[in-house]
Formats: C-alpha cells, sequence, structure tokens
C-alpha cells in the first residue's frame, strides 16, 4: 500500500524554467510534508517542508503548495539550474510520528542548461 | 545543518558474512535513530528505529535476526547484517531526529551494500 506517491519518474525542464514537482498521498492522519533531494550514492537532504495548517511555505526558489482536500502536494523551483539536477523525493508523516517518514518513490529532475 | 555520518559508504561482501554499518550523530545527541533501505529505483523504506539504550522497534516484514541494531550511546546507532546473501544488496541509509528540528530528519550518506 504506497501511502505516498510520485507518479513522475522523471521531469525534464531548461534552465530559468519552473519545475514541477507533484506528490499524492492517501494517508488522511499525515500533517506534515517534506521534500528532500537526493543525489546518486548519497543521502537525502532536507529542502523544505509543511504544515497542514498551511497551504504554502517559501524559501528562496523552492516553494511547497498543500491541497489538504486533494491530499496532493507540489514543489515549484523557480528559476530552475542545472545544479537542481537529482531526485526529489517528498515524505509525509503525522504529529507524534517523529521520524517515522513515509517516502514517495522519488522524481527524477533533469535541468539541462 | 546538523551532520550525520555513516560508516561505509560502501561495501562488497561475500554471502554468508556479516556486515557493520555505523550511524553517528556529530553535533547533536540523538535518542531515537532510523534505519531505511532503498532498492534501486524506489523509494526509501523504513526498516527500524533505534533506541538509545533500548531495543530496537523494526518494521513489518524486517527480520530482526537479520538486521541488528545497537543503540549503545546518544551519538552512535549500529546496524549489522547477519549472514548477509545477494537479496541484502541495497543502500542503506541512516538518519536522526536533532532536538527542536520538529519532524525533520537529518540523513547519513548511505551505505552500498553488494553481496556477492
Amino acid at each position: 500500500d504506497q501511502q505516498v506517491k510520485q507518479n513522475s519518474p522523471s521531469l525534464s525542464v531548461q534552465e530559468g524554467r519552473i519545475s514541477i514537482l507533484n506528490c499524492d498521498y492517501t494517508n488522511s492522519m499525515f500533517d506534515y510534508f517534506l521534500w528532500y533531494k537526493k543525489y546518486p550514492a548519497e543521502g537525502p537532504t532536507f529542502l523544505i517542508s509543511i504544515s497542514s495548517i498551511k497551504d504554502k511555505n517559501e524559501d528562496g526558489r523552492f516553494t511547497v503548495f498543500l491541497n489538504k482536500s486533494a491530499k496532493h502536494l507540489s514543489l515549484h523551483i523557480v528559476p530552475s539550474q542545472p545544479g537542481d539536477s537529482a531526485v526529489y523525493f517528498c515524505a509525509a508523516t503525522y504529529s507524534g510520528n517523529t521520524g517515522k517518514l513515509i517516502f514517495g518513490q522519488g522524481t527524477t529532475l533533469q535541468v539541462k542548461p | 545543518g546538523a551532520v550525520v555520518s555513516q560508516h561505509p559508504s560502501r561495501v562488497i561482501c561475500k554471502s554468508g558474512t556479516s556486515v557493520k554499518i555505523e550511524c553517528r550523530s556529530l553535533d547533536f545527541q540523538a535518542t531515537t535513530m532510523f534505519w531505511y533501505r532503498q532498492f534501486p529505483k524506489q523509494s526509501l523504506m523504513l526498516m527500524a528505529t533505534s533506541n538509545e539504550g533500548s531495543k530496537a522497534t523494526y518494521e513489518q516484514g524486517v527480520e530482526k535476526d537479520k538486521f541488528l541494531i545497537n543503540h549503545a550511546s546518544l551519538t552512535l546507532s549500529t546496524l549489522t547484517v547477519t549472514s548477509a546473501h545477494p537479496e541484502d544488496s541495497s543502500f542503506y541509509i541512516c538518519s536522526a531526529a536533532k532536538p527542536n528540528s520538529g519532524e525533520k530528519l537529518f540523513f547519513g550518506s548511505g551505505t552500498q551494500l553488494s553481496v556477492l
């Protein structure tokens, strides 16, 4: 049972354009969501997160949007840079479940110069 | 950001041998650490929760006798893959929750295990 789904395995965008990575979840108990970036043979690094009491969180070029009714979140990167090329994982958890992150399958983003 | 160190980064071993992976929190104390596993092109799957001074909690389907976890101090957790077999070949990643960082986890760099 895949509780967190990233249905697009890959995405390719041109440098300077917007990258939009999508994530869907099924468990209505989830109330905290995170995005991680991962390079091959390395551990994930934290990018940005959002609590279910918000519908948007912004940090520099990265913005995460949450649509609770649709159980959907998205990560926007603008402008995209070649260094953003990596695998992006969304993850979800709920209060009191510290550390038990449920990850999506990941989306490989390629930003072309 | 917080630093979590994982060692070794890569190990190749023969079938039947045991492999130990270390995970250290370098600049904070972690009462709880987590071990994840990632198969190629798949998601990170939580294997177990490592609790300092007590037994680890394993996720459903993870054999506790095969994946031995020891969390002897507030900065060190070890995962030992006992009697490794080729199907255990995977990317193992540890993580830790830093106090006052909410739900955010900090991850080690991972260990690529290849069992021949």
